[in-house]
């Protein structure tokens, strides 16, 4: 298995422009997790979706950023326009969530570096 | 509210043990764990622990669960310099969906 893949890996970007970071997580997994990590701030849930439906979107910032799930294998997070303070690297996870821990467990995508100038 | 404390440093020598300390606040918690993240790379499960265990090992991690002072810990024997990481302490809790609440992350120096 391949594990969550994101991309861009890195993106730098000037202030003011649009900004797309896509995952695609594990096959098979039913929940998808955005986070975002910085150095002052550790990291913070963003968005999680159950089979394909935001459930919980109260860590998400600010209306500059959006979060969209289209189906089972693919996920966008938009952030437009962009900030020099949205500059971090954010993390898409999954996980097969069942109650039981083991299936709760969330794995990790590599993350993207995100630098706003 | 849901929220996870642990320190954001912790220096050992190569060959000592490494404890990482974690409280929780949320009492319903059903499963707790520890993640680590070394660096450009995403976190990976460590090990987790039931809610209804105080102590879980497996070779040269322990893990131990205070229900009572919410309290968790991870103690790494022998540590080496391959474990120099962030680890991190999360609840998963068992109301409102499949939600895992993180703690900041302790980075974890070992010296050689």
């Amino acid at each position: 298995d391949a594990g969550v893949i994101q991309s861009p890996r890195h993106e730098v970007t000037e202030m003011g422009q649009e900004v797309t970071l896509r995952c695609k997580p594990i096959s098979g997994h039913n929940s998808l997790f955005w986070y975002r990590q910085t150095m002052m701030r550790g990291l913070e849930l963003l968005i999680y979706f159950n089979n394909n439906v935001p459930i919980d979107d109260s860590g998400m910032p600010e209306d500059r950023f959006s979060a969209k799930m289209p189906n089972a294998s693919f996920s966008t997070l938009k952030i437009q326009p962009s900030e020099p303070r949205d500059s971090a690297v954010y993390f898409c996870a999954s996980s097969l969530a069942g109650g039981r821990a083991s299936t709760d467990t969330q794995y990790f995508g590599p993350g993207t570096r995100l630098t706003v100038l | 509210g849901e929220d996870v404390e642990q320190s954001l440093f912790l220096s050992v020598r190569e060959g000592d043990s490494s404890v990482i300390n974690c409280t929780y606040t949320d009492s319903s918690s059903t499963y707790l764990y520890w993640y680590k993240q070394e660096p450009g790379a995403g976190l990976q499960l460590l090990t987790y622990i039931f809610s209804n265990m105080d102590m879980k090992q497996d070779q040269r991690l322990t893990v131990l669960l205070n229900k009572k002072d919410k309290h968790l810990s991870l103690r790494i024997a022998d540590t080496q310099t391959g474990d120099s990481a962030i680890y991190f302490c999360a609840e998963s809790l068992s109301t409102g969906g499949f939600k895992t609440i993180f703690g900041a992350g302790t980075r974890l120096f070992v010296k050689a």
